[in-house]
């Protein structure tokens, strides 16, 4: 099992630009997240869906939306990229919080320049 | 969101030494209290975790604490060693029963 995967691995981008960040599990997860990482901020939450067909916003929506493709796949968008998105995304899933833990994909590296 | 408040930020032991870190958080209704470790360039992984219906739970040299009552949990690791050095981060589940709200995490460094 592969587990949670991600790509790009890292990407640089133009302010502007807009992008879609990957993100796969083969769990067989319901439940499945989108984090960024800052220094000394955490780990903050962006989206996340619960279920295949739903979505909800977390700590840092503003600037990105998401799909939950299928059970296995979700995705970010970042539509018009900003400087201040600038960091490092974290996709995860999971059974749900209450139920067990979260297991992490890679991580993606994102400037935006 | 529900805060989690992690201490101290960075932490500094001697191989050998204990190290203690400890968060507290604000929702009653938790019930989840997972601890995650990040070496540098890495994905968090999970290390222990701990359910309200326990008040203590041990692997090898690590183990937790929770104190419902006065909602705070802790991680301690004992007998470090220089491969602990990592960043650790707490987490407690939040009201939605599917997000976790995560401390800002701890760097711990271990010197030989």
């Amino acid at each position: 099992n592969a587990g949670v995967t991600q790509t790009p691995k890292f990407q640089v981008l133009k302010t502007g630009q807009s992008m879609t960040l990957q993100c796969a599990q083969d769990m067989n997860h319901n439940s499945m997240y989108w984090y960024r990482q800052d220094p000394g901020m955490g780990l903050r939450l962006i989206y996340y869906s619960a279920s295949e067909g739903t979505t909800d916003k977390g700590e840092v929506p503003n600037g990105y939306n998401v799909s939950r493709l299928n059970k296995r796949e979700f995705s970010l968008r970042l539509e018009s990229a900003a400087p201040s998105q600038t960091s490092v995304y974290f996709c995860a899933s999971g059974l749900g919080a209450s139920q067990g833990t979260q297991y992490f994909g890679p991580g993606t590296r994102l400037l935006v320049l | 969101g529900e805060n989690v408040e992690q201490h101290p930020s960075t932490l500094s032991v001697q191989e050998g030494d204990s190290a203690v870190i400890k968060c507290t958080y604000s929702d009653s209704a938790s019930n989840y209290f997972p601890w995650y470790k990040q070496e540098l360039g890495k994905r968090p992984q999970l290390i222990i975790d701990i359910r309200s219906n326990v008040g203590e739970k041990k692997d090898q040299r690590i183990a937790v604490t929770l104190n419902k009552t006065a909602k705070h949990f802790s991680l301690h690791i004992t007998e470090t060693q220089p491969e602990d050095s990592a960043v650790y981060f707490c987490a407690a589940d939040s009201n939605s029963g599917y997000a976790l709200n995560f401390g800002k995490g701890t760097s711990l460094l271990v010197t030989p």
